[in-house]
C-alpha cells in the first residue's frame, strides 16, 4: 500500500515551453500532497503544499506563478513549470500524505528529471 | 524553525561493517515526528521510519535499528553487516504534528557499501 506514482519520469524541453507533472496516489486518499525540488547531489527542498480543493500553500522565494499547482482530486496534484528555463532544470518529487492511523507519514513518488535546454 | 543536521556528508564501508547514521534535529514543538528515508540511485524515496517524539523506545527491523535520545535530540541510524544494496543517500527528516506538518530535511548522508 501507500504507492505514489510521479509522471513522467523524465523530460527535456526547450527554453519558454510550459511542462506539467503529475503526482498519484494509487492505493489511497491524499488530502494532502507536497511538492519538492532536488539539485544534484543536495537534500529536498519543499516548494509548496497542496491542498484537495483549494489554493496550494508556496514556501518563500517559490514563485507561484512560475509553478502552476493543481489539486483537483484527492488522488491526483499537478505541478505546471511555465516558461521554463534552464535554471528551473532539476529532480522534482512530490509526495503525498496518507490518512488513517499513518496519516502522519509522506510517502514519496519517484520523482520527474526535468531539462531545460 | 526546525532544523535537522547529518554532518556526515559521505561513508564508505567494507560489506559486513557495522555503519551509524547520525542525525540531530532542532525544533520548539513539544510533539514531532521522526523521519528516515533511503534514496537509491534511481532517485525514489524510500520510507524507512516514523519515529513519534513521545516514544524513545530503540526499534529494530532485521538489519536497521534506530537510537532515538530526546535528552540529546538525536536520532540515529544504525545498519548491522551493511550490504552492496545499502549503498544510497539516506535522509533524515522532522515534522511538526498539527498544521501543514511539512518535512524539514537534513542534507542526506551518502553511504557507500564497498564489496
Amino acid at each position: 500500500g501507500a504507492v505514489v506514482s510521479q509522471h513522467p519520469s523524465w523530460v527535456i524541453c526547450k527554453s519558454g515551453t510550459s511542462v506539467k507533472i503529475e503526482c498519484r496516489s494509487l492505493d489511497f486518499q491524499a488530502t494532502t500532497m507536497f511538492w519538492y525540488r532536488q539539485f544534484p547531489k543536495q537534500s529536498l527542498m519543499l516548494m509548496a503544499t497542496s491542498n484537495e480543493g483549494s489554493k496550494a500553500t508556496y514556501e518563500q522565494g517559490v514563485e507561484k506563478d512560475k509553478f502552476l499547482i493543481n489539486h483537483a482530486s484527492l488522488t491526483l496534484s499537478t505541478l505546471t513549470v511555465t516558461s521554463a528555463h534552464p535554471e528551473d532544470s532539476s529532480f522534482y518529487i512530490c509526495s503525498a500524505r496518507e490518512g488513517g492511523l499513518a496519516a502522519d507519514t509522506q510517502y514519496f513518488g519517484p520523482g520527474t528529471r526535468l531539462t531545460v535546454l | 524553525a526546525q532544523k535537522v543536521t547529518q554532518a556526515q556528508t559521505e561513508i564508505s564501508v567494507v560489506e559486513k561493517e557495522d555503519v551509524t547514521l547520525d542525525c540531530v534535529y532542532e525544533t520548539r514543538d513539544t510533539t514531532y515526528y521522526l523521519f528516515w528515508y533511503k534514496q537509491p540511485p534511481s532517485g525514489e524515496l524510500v520510507f524507512l521510519i516514523r519515529r513519534n517524539s513521545f516514544d524513545e523506545q530503540n526499534e529494530i527491523s532485521g538489519r536497521y535499528s534506530w537510537n532515538f535520545q530526546k535528552s540529546t535530540s538525536s536520532f540515529n541510524f544504525t545498519i548491522t553487516a551493511s550490504q552492496v544494496v545499502d549503498s544510497a543517500v539516506y535522509f533524515c527528516a522532522l515534522s511538526e504534528k498539527t498544521g501543514r506538518r511539512a518535512l524539514t530535511f537534513g542534507s542526506g548522508t551518502r553511504l557507500q557499501v564497498q564489496p
